[in-house]
């Protein structure tokens, strides 16, 4: 399978305690971004990576999250203290993004989620 | 800012009969315009997307979804429901860049349910 994947699929944690999630792309992609999904809600852009650099994050992501793509491939995305408010589904998607084709095609493929459930 | 409105959280149909799934968006600047559909425990996947030329678009499974700017619509639809066709259904905006598009403004979603 050539797809996103996101580990683990379902995480359930205590309050207060670090959580990482991890995405890896398609293997081409140099575009990583990752979105949130609330119980009910579409999901929230928080932030997105090409290659390395972080290039834009939401208001969403506030001092206890914290994303990185070090070598241009994988993604974690952490997030310290958890709260309850953090339960959510957490998607990951890539996309291949050409500086100089115009307007082609850079669709975003989706990754199955990690569901976090903190108690 | 732009934002995506669906009208209808669930929708129930037979099956057989026709789907629409409404979606409204606001944008400042003509918009690019996608609908997804997420089946359970899994990510999205595109069924269709608008981002220039002829304004009715056909996608997969069937689908189709015709954009009207006078309208600021992009509404789903398939002629007869099928049973698989249970799932959510989000509408989404983005603004395209040099290059391409950028990150994804979604609606709430619409959950359709099928029944015999």
């Amino acid at each position: 399978d050539t797809g996103v994947s996101q580990n683990p699929r379902h995480k359930i944690t205590k309050r207060g305690q670090n959580v990482t999630f991890r995405c890896d792309p398609i293997s081409e992609h140099n575009r990583l971004y990752w979105y949130r999904q609330t119980l009910g809600q579409g999901p929230e852009f928080l932030t997105y990576f090409q290659n390395e650099a972080q290039l834009e994050k939401s208001r969403l992501l506030s001092d206890r999250f914290s994303a990185e793509r070090p070598k241009g491939s994988f993604s974690t995305l952490e997030i310290q203290r958890t709260e309850q408010g953090d339960s959510a589904m957490y998607l990951c998607a890539s996309s291949y993004h050409r500086p100089t084709s115009g307007r082609k095609n850079n669709e975003q493929f989706f990754g199955p989620g990690t569901r976090l459930t903190v108690l | 800012a732009q934002s995506v409105t669906q009208l209808g959280s669930h929708v129930s149909v037979s099956e057989g009969a026709l789907v629409l799934l409404r979606c409204n968006y606001s944008s400042s600047v003509p918009p690019y315009l996608f609908w997804y559909v997420q089946y359970p425990n899994q990510g999205l996947q595109l069924l269709l997307k608008y981002t220039t030329g002829a304004t009715l678009v056909k996608g997969i499974n069937g689908f189709e979804a015709e954009f009207k700017k006078s309208e600021t619509s992009f509404h789903l639809t398939k002629p007869s429901a099928h049973m698989s066709d249970a799932a959510e259904y989000f509408c989404a905006v983005t603004l395209m860049f040099s290059g391409g598009y950028n990150k994804l403004i979604f609606g709430a979603g619409t959950r359709l349910a099928v029944h015999p």
